[in-house]
Protein backbone atom coordinates (compact mmCIF):
# COMPACT_ATOMS: atom_id res chain seq x y z
CA UNK A 1 0.00 0.00 0.00
CA UNK A 2 1.06 3.67 -0.94
CA UNK A 3 1.93 5.82 2.03
CA UNK A 4 3.86 9.18 2.76
CA UNK A 5 5.17 9.20 6.33
CA UNK A 6 6.17 12.67 7.52
CA UNK A 7 8.06 13.63 11.02
CA UNK A 8 7.99 15.20 13.39
CA UNK A 9 3.69 15.83 13.59
CA UNK A 10 4.31 18.87 15.19
CA UNK A 11 7.14 21.29 16.31
CA UNK A 12 7.22 24.92 18.34
CA UNK A 13 9.86 26.81 17.53
CA UNK A 14 11.30 30.27 18.21
CA UNK A 15 11.77 33.00 15.44
CA UNK A 16 14.99 33.10 14.15
CA UNK A 17 15.77 28.90 14.30
CA UNK A 18 16.22 26.63 11.90
CA UNK A 19 14.00 23.42 11.35
CA UNK A 20 14.11 20.53 9.35
CA UNK A 21 10.95 18.60 8.64
CA UNK A 22 11.43 15.13 7.74
CA UNK A 23 9.24 12.61 4.88
CA UNK A 24 9.36 9.45 3.75
CA UNK A 25 7.57 7.57 1.06
CA UNK A 26 6.62 4.64 -0.33
CA UNK A 27 4.82 5.12 -3.22
CA UNK A 28 4.18 2.68 -6.84
CA UNK A 29 5.74 4.15 -10.07
CA UNK A 30 7.17 7.05 -8.20
CA UNK A 31 7.41 10.36 -10.71
CA UNK A 32 7.88 12.83 -7.99
CA UNK A 33 7.72 13.98 -4.76
CA UNK A 34 5.99 17.28 -3.35
CA UNK A 35 5.49 20.00 -0.70
CA UNK A 36 3.07 22.21 -0.04
CA UNK A 37 2.56 25.07 2.72
CA UNK A 38 -1.06 24.79 4.29
CA UNK A 39 -1.57 27.84 6.52
CA UNK A 40 -5.58 28.18 6.77
CA UNK A 41 -7.23 26.45 3.96
CA UNK A 42 -5.81 25.34 0.42
CA UNK A 43 -2.52 24.11 0.16
CA UNK A 44 -0.03 26.14 -1.58
CA UNK A 45 2.61 24.46 -4.02
CA UNK A 46 6.46 24.59 -2.74
CA UNK A 47 8.41 22.34 -4.70
CA UNK A 48 8.26 19.28 -6.83
CA UNK A 49 11.64 17.10 -6.70
CA UNK A 50 12.06 14.48 -9.27
CA UNK A 51 15.98 13.64 -9.27
CA UNK A 52 17.75 12.99 -5.76
CA UNK A 53 20.77 15.16 -4.43
CA UNK A 54 19.56 18.11 -6.66
CA UNK A 55 18.45 20.88 -4.12
CA UNK A 56 15.78 23.36 -4.66
CA UNK A 57 15.43 26.70 -3.17
CA UNK A 58 13.04 29.38 -2.36
CA UNK A 59 13.88 32.18 -0.32
CA UNK A 60 14.60 30.94 3.65
CA UNK A 61 13.29 27.32 2.14
CA UNK A 62 14.92 24.32 0.40
CA UNK A 63 14.50 21.11 -0.09
CA UNK A 64 15.82 17.90 -1.33
CA UNK A 65 15.24 14.39 -2.41
CA UNK A 66 17.30 10.94 -1.85
CA UNK A 67 15.96 8.24 -3.88
CA UNK A 68 17.93 5.86 -2.23
CA UNK A 69 16.45 6.49 0.70
CA UNK A 70 12.66 7.09 -0.40
CA UNK A 71 13.06 10.25 1.35
CA UNK A 72 12.81 14.08 1.52
CA UNK A 73 13.46 17.22 3.97
CA UNK A 74 11.98 20.39 3.57
CA UNK A 75 14.65 22.79 5.39
CA UNK A 76 13.73 26.54 6.67
CA UNK A 77 15.81 28.89 7.86
CA UNK A 78 15.77 31.95 10.40
CA UNK A 79 12.06 30.92 10.68
CA UNK A 80 9.07 33.97 11.23
CA UNK A 81 5.94 33.34 12.55
CA UNK A 82 4.41 33.76 8.96
CA UNK A 83 6.01 30.59 8.45
CA UNK A 84 3.25 29.16 11.00
CA UNK A 85 1.57 26.29 9.14
CA UNK A 86 0.79 22.61 8.25
CA UNK A 87 3.48 21.29 5.43
CA UNK A 88 2.43 18.66 3.46
CA UNK A 89 4.70 16.05 1.83
CA UNK A 90 3.08 13.99 -1.20
CA UNK A 91 3.99 11.24 -3.63
CA UNK A 92 3.23 11.40 -7.27
CA UNK A 93 2.53 8.34 -8.78
CA UNK A 94 2.75 7.56 -12.17
CA UNK A 95 -0.96 7.34 -12.70
CA UNK A 96 -3.14 10.15 -11.27
CA UNK A 97 -2.93 9.89 -7.54
CA UNK A 98 -0.87 11.88 -5.44
CA UNK A 99 -0.18 10.19 -1.83
CA UNK A 100 -0.15 12.76 1.32
CA UNK A 101 1.50 12.60 4.32
CA UNK A 102 -0.04 13.60 7.73
CA UNK A 103 1.63 16.94 7.78
CA UNK A 104 3.86 18.49 10.22
CA UNK A 105 2.46 20.87 11.87
CA UNK A 106 4.82 24.17 12.76
CA UNK A 107 4.15 26.92 15.25
CA UNK A 108 6.87 29.61 15.16
CA UNK A 109 6.81 32.11 18.61
CA UNK A 110 7.73 35.77 18.18
CA UNK B 1 -3.15 30.46 -13.98
CA UNK B 2 -5.53 28.07 -12.81
CA UNK B 3 -8.58 29.34 -10.07
CA UNK B 4 -10.53 26.86 -8.53
CA UNK B 5 -13.56 27.57 -7.05
CA UNK B 6 -15.63 26.07 -4.54
CA UNK B 7 -18.52 25.94 -2.71
CA UNK B 8 -19.95 26.56 0.16
CA UNK B 9 -16.80 28.00 2.15
CA UNK B 10 -18.77 25.82 5.29
CA UNK B 11 -21.57 23.53 6.18
CA UNK B 12 -23.81 21.84 8.82
CA UNK B 13 -25.86 19.62 7.80
CA UNK B 14 -27.92 17.16 10.27
CA UNK B 15 -27.37 13.38 9.79
CA UNK B 16 -28.80 11.46 7.16
CA UNK B 17 -29.79 14.91 5.02
CA UNK B 18 -28.25 14.67 1.10
CA UNK B 19 -25.07 16.65 0.64
CA UNK B 20 -23.88 18.63 -2.98
CA UNK B 21 -20.54 20.26 -2.90
CA UNK B 22 -19.43 22.23 -6.23
CA UNK B 23 -16.04 22.64 -7.79
CA UNK B 24 -15.44 24.77 -10.99
CA UNK B 25 -12.01 25.91 -13.16
CA UNK B 26 -11.15 28.33 -14.66
CA UNK B 27 -8.10 29.08 -16.80
CA UNK B 28 -7.44 25.94 -18.21
CA UNK B 29 -8.88 22.78 -19.74
CA UNK B 30 -9.25 19.06 -19.90
CA UNK B 31 -7.60 18.46 -16.15
CA UNK B 32 -7.57 15.96 -13.98
CA UNK B 33 -9.95 16.92 -11.03
CA UNK B 34 -9.59 15.77 -7.89
CA UNK B 35 -11.87 15.29 -4.65
CA UNK B 36 -9.94 15.24 -1.29
CA UNK B 37 -10.89 14.81 2.45
CA UNK B 38 -8.89 16.41 5.40
CA UNK B 39 -9.92 14.88 8.83
CA UNK B 40 -8.58 17.49 11.96
CA UNK B 41 -4.63 16.60 12.57
CA UNK B 42 -4.42 14.07 9.50
CA UNK B 43 -3.21 14.58 5.95
CA UNK B 44 -5.33 14.83 2.68
CA UNK B 45 -7.45 11.49 1.59
CA UNK B 46 -7.44 10.97 -1.96
CA UNK B 47 -11.78 10.14 -2.34
CA UNK B 48 -12.49 10.26 -6.21
CA UNK B 49 -10.57 11.37 -9.08
CA UNK B 50 -11.57 11.97 -13.22
CA UNK B 51 -9.36 12.43 -15.70
CA UNK B 52 -12.60 13.45 -18.17
CA UNK B 53 -16.00 14.38 -18.08
CA UNK B 54 -18.05 11.32 -17.17
CA UNK B 55 -14.80 9.72 -15.69
CA UNK B 56 -14.98 8.95 -12.52
CA UNK B 57 -12.50 6.86 -10.16
CA UNK B 58 -13.52 5.69 -6.77
CA UNK B 59 -10.02 5.51 -3.89
CA UNK B 60 -12.15 4.10 -0.90
CA UNK B 61 -15.70 2.84 -0.26
CA UNK B 62 -17.78 5.69 1.30
CA UNK B 63 -21.03 7.37 1.50
CA UNK B 64 -19.88 9.58 -1.12
CA UNK B 65 -20.02 10.15 -4.94
CA UNK B 66 -18.76 11.97 -7.67
CA UNK B 67 -19.77 13.43 -11.04
CA UNK B 68 -18.55 15.70 -13.98
CA UNK B 69 -21.04 16.50 -15.62
CA UNK B 70 -19.07 19.27 -17.74
CA UNK B 71 -15.03 19.40 -18.20
CA UNK B 72 -14.40 21.64 -15.75
CA UNK B 73 -17.11 20.82 -13.06
CA UNK B 74 -16.69 18.19 -10.04
CA UNK B 75 -19.47 17.24 -7.96
CA UNK B 76 -18.84 15.47 -4.82
CA UNK B 77 -22.68 14.51 -3.75
CA UNK B 78 -24.15 11.93 -0.77
CA UNK B 79 -27.60 10.47 -0.64
CA UNK B 80 -27.47 10.36 3.25
CA UNK B 81 -25.04 11.95 5.60
CA UNK B 82 -23.39 9.97 8.47
CA UNK B 83 -21.04 11.72 11.47
CA UNK B 84 -18.09 10.43 9.78
CA UNK B 85 -18.40 12.26 6.48
CA UNK B 86 -17.60 15.44 8.57
CA UNK B 87 -14.09 17.06 7.67
CA UNK B 88 -12.62 19.61 5.40
CA UNK B 89 -13.34 18.79 1.63
CA UNK B 90 -10.84 19.98 -0.79
CA UNK B 91 -11.21 20.27 -4.39
CA UNK B 92 -7.76 20.60 -6.41
CA UNK B 93 -6.95 20.01 -10.40
CA UNK B 94 -3.64 19.02 -12.48
CA UNK B 95 -2.63 21.84 -14.75
CA UNK B 96 -3.25 20.59 -18.50
CA UNK B 97 -0.26 20.56 -19.65
CA UNK B 98 1.91 18.02 -17.93
CA UNK B 99 -0.93 16.19 -15.35
CA UNK B 100 2.14 14.66 -13.22
CA UNK B 101 2.95 18.05 -12.14
CA UNK B 102 1.43 19.76 -9.09
CA UNK B 103 -2.32 20.48 -8.04
CA UNK B 104 -3.92 23.59 -7.55
CA UNK B 105 -6.43 23.69 -4.65
CA UNK B 106 -9.60 25.39 -3.81
CA UNK B 107 -10.52 27.10 -0.33
CA UNK B 108 -12.08 23.88 0.51
CA UNK B 109 -15.60 23.43 2.10
CA UNK B 110 -15.44 22.60 5.96
CA UNK B 111 -18.34 20.57 6.61
CA UNK B 112 -19.94 19.51 10.31
CA UNK B 113 -22.67 16.50 10.25
CA UNK B 114 -24.93 16.81 13.30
Amino acid sequence: EDKVVQSPLSLVVHEGDTVTLNCSYEVTNFRSLLWYKQEKKAPTFLFMLTSSGIEKKSGRLSSILDKKELSSILNITATQTGDSAIYLCAGNTGGFKTIFGAGTRLFVKA
Amino acid sequence: SQTIHQWPATLVQPVGSPLSLECTVEGTSNPNLYWYRQAAGRGLQLLFYSVGIGQISSEVPQNLSASRPQDRQFILSSKKLLLSDSGFYLCASNRDRDKKTEAFFGQGTRLTVV
